[in-house]
């Protein structure tokens, strides 16, 4: 079985500063990875995916992951927030079968200041 | 469009009542799942259909749940005689056959339950 936990469910940065929001997954097979992102009222949309490639994965809006297999961690950043980047994050996991059954973490609600 | 449609975007009906919820994938996707989201939560898997097959609907919650898909084009979520803890968005996504191929979301339908 494969579950996810998101270490914090709200996350408040200032405009310009970094992001971090923390993922950590347990998976009995070979784990792909996602972080998606959800506006409100919209749907998710992928910033990016780890499927065994490089362990360091860059997405889109500047975000970027890291896997750590020894950590079991796959926590998300961005070298500067920007207002637009307040959302909901989730960090997704399925194992590696053929096909995507999704295991969602609870989503860490990012807010930005100016 | 080129994206996952879903239909109505809002619902809104009362206890007991049959609902029908509508997905239209992206062209050529042959995967398609449904995903219920509520309140403050991650999503939750219920169904996943390979073409117009259903190899995994160990999501839904209760025979009162269930869904159709044609061929690899529309499906329908219905949820018959419906009770309060319903209430929630009803997300849909499709995606090329595959663990790690990325799952397009639609924007979902949000279902009251009076």
């Amino acid at each position: 079985a494969q579950s996810v936990t998101q270490l914090d469910s709200h996350v408040s940065v200032s405009e310009g500063t970094p992001v971090l929001l923390r993922c950590n997954y347990s998976s009995s097979y070979s784990p792909s990875l996602f972080w998606y992102v959800q506006h409100p009222n919209k749907g998710l949309q992928l910033l990016l995916k780890y499927t065994s490639a490089a362990t360091l994965v860059k997405g889109i809006n500047g975000f970027e992951a890291e896997f750590k297999k020894s950590e079991t961690s796959f926590h998300l950043t961005k070298p500067s927030a920007h207002m637009s980047d307040a959302a909901e994050y989730f960090c997704v996991v399925t194992r590696g079968t053929s096909y995507g059954k999704l295991t969602f973490g609870q989503g860490t609600i990012l807010t930005v200041h100016p | 469009g080129a994206g996952v449609s879903q239909s109505p975007s809002n619902k809104v009906t009362e206890k007991g009542k049959d609902v029908e919820l509508r997905c239209d994938p992206i062209s050529g996707h042959t995967a398609l799942y449904w995903y219920r989201q509520r309140l403050g939560q991650g999503l939750e898997f219920l169904i996943y259909f390979q073409g117009n097959s259903a190899p995994d609907k160990s999501g839904l919650p209760s025979d009162r749940f269930s869904a159709e898909r044609t061929g690899e084009s529309v499906s329908t979520l219905t949820i018959q005689r419906t009770q309060q803890e319903d209430s929630a968005v009803y997300l849909c996504a499709s995606s090329l056959e595959g663990s790690n191929q990325p799952q397009h979301f639609g924007d979902g339908t949000r279902l009251s339950i009076l």
